[in-house]
């Protein structure tokens, strides 16, 4: 069955770079038409989609976000990572990876890991 | 980047109720409208993809309509269950977008 799990710090500082790790199984980020996004969302809010990554190395990113993400992937170890740079506390929110299909749905998704932005 | 706006943001309704929640982009996304439920402190699931596809999983109560600009997610007879709130999000292009959210509860 496919899951995915997120990984990274629950606490950062402001202006300090956040690096999150998807961890994910049953299912290949080399087949076809597959990818994975990142979503987060803060405290009683809505959600908020990152970025994503997808089977040919494409990346695509937030309007508003884009200078402070980095997506990449490890096709060996099955593993995603974002980088998110400069920290602020309005960044605190829970973020998820979750695997979607180019064109399609986000159809499986990690538990979230929450992160708090605080000095 | 395409708007997505939903309405209501909550709504209260009895059980049995019929609900109707209404999802609207800022521009023409064809049917590549998807729609998720998010239980409190859980991460969301697939409830509708491709505007009027069901999800494995969920029951026939739940269905999904429209296309272009104008897509509805109805509830048909609402349930204890149902309580959630409810996302839609368009896969037409990147960026991708999620509607602000329903808050679904029981009167």
């Amino acid at each position: 069955q496919v899951t995915l799990r997120e990984s990274g710090p629950a606490l950062v500082k402001p202006t300090q770079t956040l690096t999150l790790t998807c961890s994910f199984s049953g299912f290949s980020l080399t087949t076809s038409r597959m990818c994975v996004s990142w979503i987060r969302q803060p405290p009683g809010k809505a959600l908020e989609w990152l970025a994503r990554i997808d089977w040919d190395d494409d990346k695509y990113y937030s309007t508003s976000l884009k200078t402070r993400l980095t997506i990449s992937k490890d096709t060996s170890e099955n593993q995603v990572v974002l980088i998110m740079t400069n920290m602020d506390p309005v960044d605190t929110a829970t973020y998820y990876c979750a695997r979607c299909q180019s064109s399609g749905p986000i159809d499986y998704w990690g538990q979230g890991t929450l992160v708090t932005v605080s000095s | 980047d395409i708007q997505m706006t939903q309405s209501p943001s909550s709504l209260s309704a009895s059980v049995g109720d019929r609900v109707t929640i209404t999802c609207r982009a800022s521009q023409s996304i064809s049917s590549y409208l998807n729609w998720y439920q998010q239980k409190p402190g859980k991460a969301p699931n697939l409830l509708i993809y491709a505007a009027s596809s069901l999800q494995s999983g969920f029951p026939s109560r739940f269905s999904g309509s429209g296309s272009g600009t104008d897509f509805t997610l109805t509830i048909s007879s609402l349930q204890p269950e149902d309580v959630a709130t409810y996302y839609c999000q368009q896969s037409y292009t990147t960026p991708l977008t999620f509607g602000g959210g329903t808050k679904v509860e029981i009167k």
